[in-house]
């Protein structure tokens, strides 16, 4: 089964702070790369997503990921975060050649982030 | 408003009593499936639909059956419901099976069963 990995279970920062939270998949082939956001008691949004082009993409909220592919990561980035951005994040990732899967997201554990205002 | 709709948003049932959570969605989207979330565990997919009357399994698919009669719903059904199917559950939705679509989620539907 594939595996997607978030190091971080729990992440408490204080506004201002700055955010990388980790993903790394274990795929060797083409990757398609979300991260989704889930705020308390509501369903899950996406932040950005990277299909191809340009490793370093930018999301919503100013939120930004890097692929780095010789890494098999996808860490998520905000350089300064605020007391709204407290949810819970998820890594997910699409086997983009892979036929007998294509469609299905597979999701990292998720991680926490509380901000203290 | 494009959405995906579920419902209920709660459920408390009894172990065996059969239940069907529904979904729908008005994106005209041929990809559907259905998630459970547990804590720890994020999300895993239980089972999925490529278009009308096409469905197959995805990961935890055990104790759960779905149906494709209709384009916009795709139902998830517990035919005798367990407590070890307590868990949230997410339908989404996407364009098609081509990895670079975005996937819309529910609202979710946390299920207990005692």
């Amino acid at each position: 089964a594939q595996s997607v990995s978030q190091h971080n279970h729990h992440v408490i920062l204080s506004e201002a702070a700055s955010l990388e939270l980790g993903c790394n998949y274990s795929y060797g082939g083409t990757v398609n790369l979300f991260w989704y956001v889930q705020y308390p008691g509501q369903h899950l949004q996406l932040l950005l997503k990277y299909f191809s082009g340009d490793p370093l993409v930018k999301g919503i909220k100013g939120f930004e990921a890097e692929f780095i592919k010789s890494k098999f990561s996808f860490n998520l980035r905000k350089p300064s975060v605020q007391w709204s951005d407290t949810a819970e994040y998820f890594c997910a990732v699409i086997l983009a050649d892979r036929g007998s899967t294509l469609g299905r997201l597979y999701f990292g554990r998720g991680t926490q982030l509380t901000v203290w205002p | 408003e494009a959405q995906v709709t579920q419902n209920p948003r709660y459920l408390i049932t009894v172990t065996g009593k059969k239940l069907t959570v529904t979904c729908s969605q008005n994106m005209n989207h041929e990809y559907m499936s259905w998630y459970r979330q547990d804590p720890g565990l994020g999300l895993r997919q239980i089972y999925y639909s490529m278009n009308v009357e096409v469905t197959d399994k995805g990961d935890v698919p055990e104790g759960y059956k779905v149906s494709r009669k209709e384009k916009r719903n795709f139902p998830l059904i517990l035919e005798s419901p367990s407590p070890n199917q307590t868990s949230l559950y997410f339908c989404a939705s996407s364009l098609n099976a081509g990895g670079e679509t975005e996937a819309f989620f529910g609202q979710g539907t946390r299920l207990t069963v005692v």
